[in-house]
Formats: structure tokens, C-alpha cells, sequence
């Protein structure tokens, strides 16, 4: 398997500008990640979903920020209007069987560099 | 929730052992305890998990004592390669959701 596949690996774009970032995750992975990872913040969980559907967006730091999965190969985030203090490295990732209890190895994708100005 | 801390940077030489501590005061009955490695341009990669005592495999050992508010990762004999930021990360499941909470990492650097 390729991995998780993320992309545009670095975008750079102008404040108020709309941005899209897509994710496909591992082939028969039912959960996908979206975080964002600043220095000042580490490493944020933005909104995950199980099998395609929405579990927790309670990361999601405003209404500027939405998150879709139309199928369990694509994902996609969105924030628009887009300001400069989004700037950050966004990663996806996926993991494999809800065991109940305790975490799943997640496996991430080599994440996007989004540069607003 | 629980909230992991950990030192922010740590140094080292070749061939020396390394012990990286967490701690998580809050950690739930159900939590788990995750500790991933991350190079520069890339995402985390998972290395070690456990629950409670020890846990090893061929890259790393992971101690948690009984009361499971804190968790040391070992590295044996670590190489130039091992430099690189590690995260701590508890999680587990609050009803139907998923709570992960990660700490800030800690900064390697192996020395020659």
C-alpha cells in the first residue's frame, strides 16, 4: 500500500483565499484523522470520522474550518475564508478496527504545509 | 481529560541509552499510552503502546508503573538516526468519542 496520500504537500495562499486539502487514506481503514501542528500548539485532532460519518469535530477551531468524507478513499478539508494564523503543518491519518478501548495505531500521511499571508 | 507533559528537548550520544518520560496525572481507566517518533518533513510514526507494566518490541520499551500516571520510553543504544521529535499520547474512549490527547514532544538530538 502506498500510505496515506495527502495532498497538495505546500500551499501557499493569500488571506480570505478558500483552501482545500484531500487526504486518501490506507485501503480498509475505517477511521481518518485530520490534525494541525504549529509550534506553539504541538499536535492539534481537528475532527475524526468512523466509516465516512463524523464522530468528534470538537477540535475544529471555527466555523471557518469544515471536514468531509464522501467515501472511505477520500477526505477532505476546507477552510475558507482562510487567515494567516491557519499557517500550519494539517496531516491525515488512519487507523484500523475500533478495539473497544485503548488507541489505534494511526498511520499519517506526510502532511501539508499551508503557508496564508 | 488527561494532559501529557514531557521535557521539551533532551541530548544524547551514540550507543547510550535514552529514557523519555510522560507524565499524565489524569489518565482514565481506559486510556492507553502511545508514544510516536517524528523526523523533520514527515508525519508521526507509530513506535510503541501499552496499558500498564511493560512493553517491548525491537525498537523500543515502554515502563508504566501501577498507577499509571506516568509512562518512560527507552531507547537501547541509540544511533545518529534516532534524532528526532517523540510524542506521548493518551487516548482512549469517552462514551462514543475518541479523546487523543498528545503531548508537545521531546526534541532528541544523538550526538556522534
Amino acid at each position: 500500500d502506498a500510505g496515506v496520500i495527502q495532498s497538495p504537500r505546500h500551499e501557499v495562499t493569500e488571506m480570505g483565499q478558500e483552501v482545500t486539502l484531500r487526504c486518501k487514506p490506507i485501503s480498509g481503514h475505517d477511521y481518518l484523522f485530520w490534525y494541525r501542528q504549529t509550534m506553539m500548539r504541538g499536535l492539534e485532532l481537528l475532527i475524526y470520522f468512523n466509516n465516512n460519518v463524523p464522530i468528534d469535530d470538537s477540535g475544529m477551531p471555527e466555523d471557518r474550518f469544515s471536514a468531509k468524507m464522501p467515501n472511505a478513499s477520500f477526505s477532505t478539508l476546507k477552510i475558507q475564508p482562510s487567515e494567516p494564523r491557519d499557517s500550519a503543518v494539517y496531516f491525515c491519518a488512519s487507523s484500523l478496527v475500533y478495539r473497544g478501548y485503548g488507541t489505534d495505531t494511526q498511520y499519517f500521511g506526510p502532511g501539508t504545509r499551508l503557508t496564508v499571508l | 481529560l488527561a494532559k501529557t507533559t514531557q521535557p521539551i528537548s533532551m541530548d544524547s550520544y551514540e550507543g547510550q541509552e535514552v529514557n523519555i518520560t510522560c507524565s499524565h496525572n489524569n489518565i482514565a481507566t481506559n486510556d492507553y499510552i502511545t508514544w510516536y517518533q517524528q523526523f523533520p518533513s514527515q508525519g508521526p510514526r507509530f513506535i510503541i503502546q501499552g496499558y500498564k507494566t511493560k512493553v517491548t518490541n525491537e525498537v523500543a520499551s515502554l515502563f508504566i508503573p501501577a498507577d499509571r500516571k506516568s509512562s518512560t520510553l527507552s531507547l537501547p543504544r541509540v544511533s545518529l538516526s534516532d534524532t528526532a521529535v517523540y510524542y506521548c499520547l493518551v487516548g482512549g474512549y469517552a462514551g462514543n468519542n475518541r479523546k487523543l490527547i498528545w503531548g508537545l514532544g521531546t526534541s532528541l538530538a544523538v550526538n556522534p
